[in-house]
């Protein structure tokens, strides 16, 4: 168990929706990743929080946004759903940022855009 | 081009065989990071190891043991005597940039499949 709690485990929904992914990272990780892993485009980086700011964006669409509560908690937002969007989204968090950080990945959330 | 490659997209091997997966990274950066991760059917991502640029050493921890070459810019990853809950996707990634330009590159990963 990485101590990275991510909700909902599975997800089912339509086209045109809006859904949110909430994860909790370790107890005293500051900062949090989203990664979107699917069969053709591998493991993609996001987004990156650190204590509640954006740090970094990788191949994040503009339907989708993020953000880091006080809590350190986070909820990636995706909206307008397309089929190509069914994929497993990780959660992963680090105690602080930069190069070289191990990261700690959770379960991840499976998403189906129906 | 691809930071990092792992050019085997699929191994299976037999039990108690040893394996090697292949790791080729590409980064203009002195100072670096290179890790590799293990996904296993469950789906969690399992951090294994990280290796920093100036450490060349090759490590070991039981039944893993990991070779860098920055001659050859790989980092591959052999585990010996395998066994059927090594069956999984491996993955490597890369760690580079500073100032806030910090980038972790994963590769596509190697599955690798262990016969009973």
């Amino acid at each position: 168990d990485s101590g990275v709690t991510q909700t909902p485990k599975h997800l089912i929904t339509a086209t045109g929706q809006r859904v949110t992914l909430r994860c909790s990272p370790r107890s005293g990780d500051l900062s949090v990743y989203w990664y979107q892993q699917s069969l053709d485009q591998g493991l993609q980086f996001l987004i990156q929080y650190y204590n509640g700011e954006e740090r970094a964006k990788g191949n994040i669409l503009e339907r989708f946004s993020a953000q880091q509560f006080p809590d350190l908690h986070s909820e990636l937002n995706l909206s307008s759903l397309e089929l190509g969007d069914s994929a497993l989204y990780f959660c992963a968090s680090s105690e602080f940022w930069g190069r070289g950080e191990k990261l700690f990945f959770g379960s991840g959330t499976q998403l189906s855009v129906l | 081009a691809q930071k990092v490659t792992q050019a085997q997209t699929e191994i299976s091997v037999v039990e108690k065989e040893d394996v090697t997966l292949d790791c080729v990274y590409e980064t203009r950066d002195t100072t670096y990071y290179l890790f590799w991760y293990k996904q296993p059917p469950s789906g969690e991502l399992v951090f294994l190891i990280r290796r920093n640029s100036f450490d060349e050493q090759n490590e070991i921890s039981g039944r893993y043991s990991w070779n860098f070459q920055k001659s050859t810019s790989s980092f591959n990853f052999t585990i010996t005597a395998s066994q059927v809950v090594d069956s999984a996707v491996y993955f490597c990634a890369l760690s580079e940039g500073s100032g806030g330009n910090e980038k972790l590159t994963f590769g596509t990963g190697t599955r690798l499949t262990i016969i009973p």
